[in-house]
């Protein structure tokens, strides 16, 4: 079956310094994948969508400048949240797919700020 | 704007008893998924749709297939491992576009 494997599950940082999370997509090819941030009590914000041999478009209030994502291949993509404060703590999701298909999600990478 | 409207934000419903989630949408969708957020925070999918509906055990989820501006998620026979948040997350039509998420539905049931 499709599984989105995401790590670290959980991780603390210390505010200013940077945190780097990567998704790992098995059973199938990640043609695109999408970073969400979940704060507290709120929905799923999206940060950027990668596709595969198309440039990575950031959402409005993401830069890539904050939120660098590498997707090199099928099966891998990473996104580092660099000089993190209080206002970046909450839930990142990856979610991936392989063309007009089911997004397959990792369970999460929970930030803390600390 | 605010595309996937979800409602309702919050319900609490007895044990044994029925209700329904609904998603609107401000423009066509092309698909609607549907997920359970977990207390862990991890999202598990119930149902992706591009049109029609689809059963699984006491859940089942429609999407509007004429216009495509609508979603629901009926639950049967609600027991207490149903309780958590639901979200619906929609995709416009337009290749290479991603899901937006709803605003998410805290379900609490009780005995």
């Amino acid at each position: 079956g499709a599984l989105v494997y995401q790590y670290p599950r959980r991780t603390i940082c210390k505010s200013g310094t940077s945190m780097r999370m990567e998704c790992q997509a098995v059973g199938f090819q990640a043609t695109s994948v999408a970073w969400y941030r979940q704060s507290p009590q709120k929905t799923f914000e999206l940060i950027a969508l990668s596709t595969v041999n198309s440039a990575i478009k950031y959402e409005q209030n993401f830069t890539q400048e904050k939120f660098p994502i590498s997707h090199p291949n099928l099966s891998f993509s990473s996104m580092t949240v660099l000089n993190a404060y209080l206002e970046d703590r909450g839930l990142y999701l990856c979610g991936a797919r392989n063309e007009n298909t089911e997004v397959f999600f990792g369970k999460g990478t929970r930030l803390t700020v600390v | 704007g605010d595309q996937v409207e979800q409602s309702p934000s919050a319900l609490s419903l007895h044990e044994g008893t029925d209700s329904a989630l609904r998603c609107n949408f401000t423009t066509t969708m092309r698909s609607v998924q549907w997920f359970r957020q977990n207390s862990r925070g991890s999202l598990i999918s119930l149902f992706y749709l591009a049109s029609g509906t689809k059963e699984n055990g006491r859940l089942k989820s429609a999407f509007d297939s004429k216009e495509r501006r609508y979603s629901t998620l009926h639950i049967r026979d609600a027991q207490l491992e149903d309780s958590g948040t639901y979200f619906c997350a929609a995709e416009l039509p337009n290749s290479g576009t991603y899901q937006r998420f709803g605003t998410g539905t805290k379900l609490q049931v009780v005995p």
